[in-house]
C-alpha cells in the first residue's frame, strides 16, 4: 500500500525557515518523480514543485522560485522541501504526490502558518 | 501560463440526478505526442485530494464508472451520471502540459 506521511509544518516568523519531510513507503521510491502541492486556508490547489526520480531535474512555481527548493534522499524514501524566506502567503497545507502531474497518491498534508 | 476556468463554480444537486462540470484552458493541452495533459481530481471535505481522471477521459483505480470524462484541445467535461451523498467535495481540473502546473478554481458540488 503506498503511503505518504509529511511532517515538519509548524508556525514560523514571516523571514523564517522550514524544512518539510515526506516518508514515502508502498513502492519503489527512487523509479517515481515527486510533487509538492499546496492549499492556503479556504483557497485553491497550487502546484510548487516537481523533482524527477534520480534528483536531477527539479521545477518550482515562480512564486517560490528562489526561497524554495525541493529534494529527495532515495536511500531514505524521503522527499523534502526546503522553505526560506517564508512569507505570510506561503500560509497553506503542503501535501506531497507521487508522480509529476498524475498524482494518484497524496499524503495527508502538513499545515505551514507564516504569522508574527 | 495556462489559465483553466471552469463552470459552474458551485453546484447542488439532488441524489440520484445527473451533474456536469465544464473546464476551459487558455491554450490547448494536447501535446506532440498525442497525449493530452488534463485531470480532473475530488477533494472532499476534509480530505486530501484524490486522482479521479488522467489524460482527460482515464479513470483512475477505484473511480467509480457514473464518473466520466470527455473533451478534447482546450475545452473539458466531468460528468456525474447519477449523484450520490459521497460525491460532495470540490472539484478541480488541471493542466500539465506547460509549467506552472495550473488548477480551476474548484467546483463545489453539495447535496439538494
Amino acid at each position: 500500500e503506498v503511503q505518504l506521511l509529511e511532517s515538519g509544518g509548524g508556525l514560523v516568523q514571516p523571514g523564517g525557515s522550514l524544512r518539510l519531510s515526506c516518508a514515502a513507503s508502498g513502492f519503489t521510491f527512487s523509479s517515481y518523480a515527486m510533487s509538492w502541492v499546496r492549499q492556503a486556508p479556504g483557497k485553491g490547489l497550487e502546484w510548487v514543485s516537481t523533482i524527477s526520480d534520480s534528483g536531477d531535474n527539479t521545477y518550482h512555481a515562480d512564486s517560490v522560485k528562489g526561497r524554495f527548493t525541493i529534494s529527495r534522499d532515495n536511500s531514505k524514501s524521503t522527499l523534502y522541501l526546503q522553505m526560506n524566506s517564508l512569507r505570510a502567503e506561503d500560509t497553506a497545507v503542503y501535501y506531497c504526490a507521487k508522480g509529476t502531474s498524475s498524482w494518484g497518491y497524496w499524503g495527508q498534508g502538513t499545515l505551514v502558518t507564516v504569522s508574527s | 501560463d495556462i489559465v483553466m476556468t471552469q463552470t459552474p463554480l458551485s453546484l447542488s444537486v439532488t441524489p440520484g440526478q445527473p451533474a456536469s462540470i465544464s473546464c476551459k484552458s487558455s491554450q490547448s493541452l494536447l501535446h506532440s505526442n498525442g497525449k493530452t495533459y488534463f485531470y480532473w481530481y475530488l477533494q472532499k471535505p476534509g480530505q486530501s485530494p484524490q486522482l479521479l481522471f488522467y489524460e482527460i477521459s482515464s479513470r483512475f483505480s477505484g473511480v467509480p464508472d457514473r464518473f466520466s470524462g470527455s473533451g478534447s484541445g482546450t475545452d473539458f467535461t466531468l460528468k456525474i451520471s447519477r449523484v450520490e451523498a459521497e460525491d460532495v467535495g470540490v472539484y478541480y481540473c488541471m493542466q500539465a502540459i506547460h509549467l506552472p502546473w495550473t488548477f480551476g478554481q474548484g467546483t463545489k458540488v453539495e447535496i439538494k
